[in-house]
């Protein structure tokens, strides 16, 4: 079975902050993806990454930053200079590499809110 | 270039009603995938429609159905609605060009009140 672990349901920070959003994952596939979106108050999910499960390359993408650690199951999100407008609801996500990539088994989300 | 459309935006039904959400995936797009979002489950995928063929499904009661035309847009339905089905219903669409993964496109969502 497959199963995202998101313990952090709320974290709160203060402006310029850097902030790390947790995720955990279990699946018997050798093969899979893991992805983050992003679920502003207007509700429409936002696509944030996505990494294979033979990629465990580090990504950095402008304050964005992700660390896949295979060994321990984890998909970890950094956000760093934290911003107002980074407030939102943040889900991690993870599906079969072939055959099912769009059946997306989500995380029940952490609520990121950035105070100024 | 048009995002993904989902109509009507709010609804609000009563118990044992009947409901059909509808979604306009991005032009071009023939995959579309359902999903609900509610505070106790969290997000859960429903089903997934490529060629008006429905690829993948969630586990969901039969209740949930859908389908996929052939211009791409979707419909599911809510049979016998039950006050558990008061959710936000997310549509996705992607491309699917050559069986490979394209970016999932979300619409804003229909969300559902059954009284």
């Amino acid at each position: 079975a497959q199963k995202v672990t998101q313990a952090q349901t709320e974290i709160s920070v203060v402006e310029k902050e850097d902030v790390t959003l947790d995720c955990v994952y279990e699946t018997r596939d050798t093969t899979y993806y893991l992805f983050w979106y992003k679920q502003p108050p207007s509700g429409e999910l936002v696509f944030l990454i996505r990494r294979n499960s033979f990629d465990e390359q580090n990504e950095i993408s402008g304050r964005y930053s992700w660390n896949f650690q295979k060994s321990t199951s984890s998909f970890n999100f950094t956000i760093t200079a934290s911003q107002v407008v980074d407030s939102a609801v943040y889900f991690c996500a993870l599906s079969k590499l072939s055959g099912g990539y769009n059946k997306l088994i989500f995380g029940a989300g952490t609520r990121l809110a950035v105070h100024p | 270039k048009a995002g993904v459309t989902q109509t009507p935006r709010y609804l609000i039904k009563t118990r044992g009603q009947q409901v059909t959400l509808s979604c306009s995936p991005i032009s071009g797009h023939r995959s579309v995938s359902w999903y609900q979002q509610t505070p106790g489950q969290g997000l859960q995928f429903l089903f997934e429609y490529f060629s008006e063929t429905q690829r993948n499904k969630g586990n969901f009661p039969g209740r949930f159905s859908g389908r996929q035309f052939s211009n791409s847009r979707s419909e599911m339905n809510v049979s016998t609605l039950e006050l558990g089905d008061s959710a936000l219903y997310l549509c996705a669409s992607s491309l699917v060009l050559a069986g490979t993964w394209d970016e999932q496109f979300f619409g804003p969502g229909t969300r559902l009140t059954v009284l």
